[in-house]
């Protein structure tokens, strides 16, 4: 069974700072990983897919890894904003699209 | 990327009592999924809806307590029955992009039982 840890649980950071958000899953063999935010009280937003054949992806200021070996998600995010305080959660897919187990999430404050 | 709207956004409701949600995705896709998010917990998925066919639930949901509904290929709902506190959740639907996988999410509707 596939479980999906994130840590830390929270993080406060003053604006400007670059920081990094981990995800750490227990079956090695995952399909895909995806990177969410959720605003307090809202649905979750797509912020990258890590396909299976990839290692990598970014969109503007975030660059998301997977390491499968390992068992290791990174969600970089560079020049923090208070914009980007939310909470981060990933979800990895195994047994192909379908069964999906998201992540504990890191709620992030970051400090204008 | 897919659209997806809910309906209600929130509701407040009594126990005993039990509400639909309805999920509406811009385009055609093959399976929407149901997920419960319990006040300050992830993502628990409830069950699959493929048009067509029986919904399949996961280990814990029975169809009686959250019966599905998929009369289409852009359309489901989500039947919370006969509610009590503990189903105080927020409500959420996805769809993902048949090719790559992706999950895209509507804007969850929050439910509280009083």
């Amino acid at each position: 069974k596939q479980e999906v840890t994130q840590i830390p649980a929270a993080l406060s950071v003053p604006e400007g700072e670059n920081l990094v958000l981990n995800c750490s899953f227990t079956d090695s063999a995952i399909y895909n990983l995806q990177w969410f935010r959720q605003d307090p009280g809202k649905g979750l937003t797509s912020l990258l897919l890590i396909q299976s054949s990839q290692r990598e992806q970014t969109s503007g200021r975030l660059n998301a890894s997977l390491d499968k070996s390992s068992g290791r998600s990174t969600l970089y995010i560079a020049a923090s904003q208070p914009g980007d305080s939310a909470t981060y959660l990933c979800a990895g897919y195994s047994g192909g699209y379908q069964k999906v187990t998201f992540g504990t999430g890191t709620k992030l404050q970051v400090i204008p | 990327s897919a659209v997806i709207s809910q309906k209600p956004s929130r509701d407040i409701c009594q126990r005993g009592t039990s509400l639909t949600i309805q999920c509406q995705v811009d385009s055609q896709v093959t399976m929407m999924f149901w997920y419960r998010q319990q006040p300050g917990q992830s993502l628990t998925l409830i069950a699959t809806a493929n048009q067509g066919s029986e919904a399949t639930y996961e280990s814990g949901f029975v169809i009686d307590k959250f019966p599905i509904s998929r009369p289409n290929l852009t359309f489901s709902t989500l039947t919370v029955s006969n509610m009590s506190p503990e189903d105080s959740s927020i409500y959420l639907c996805s769809v993902n992009r048949d090719f790559t996988g992706e999950q895209y999410f509507g804007p969850g509707t929050r439910l509280t039982v009083t």
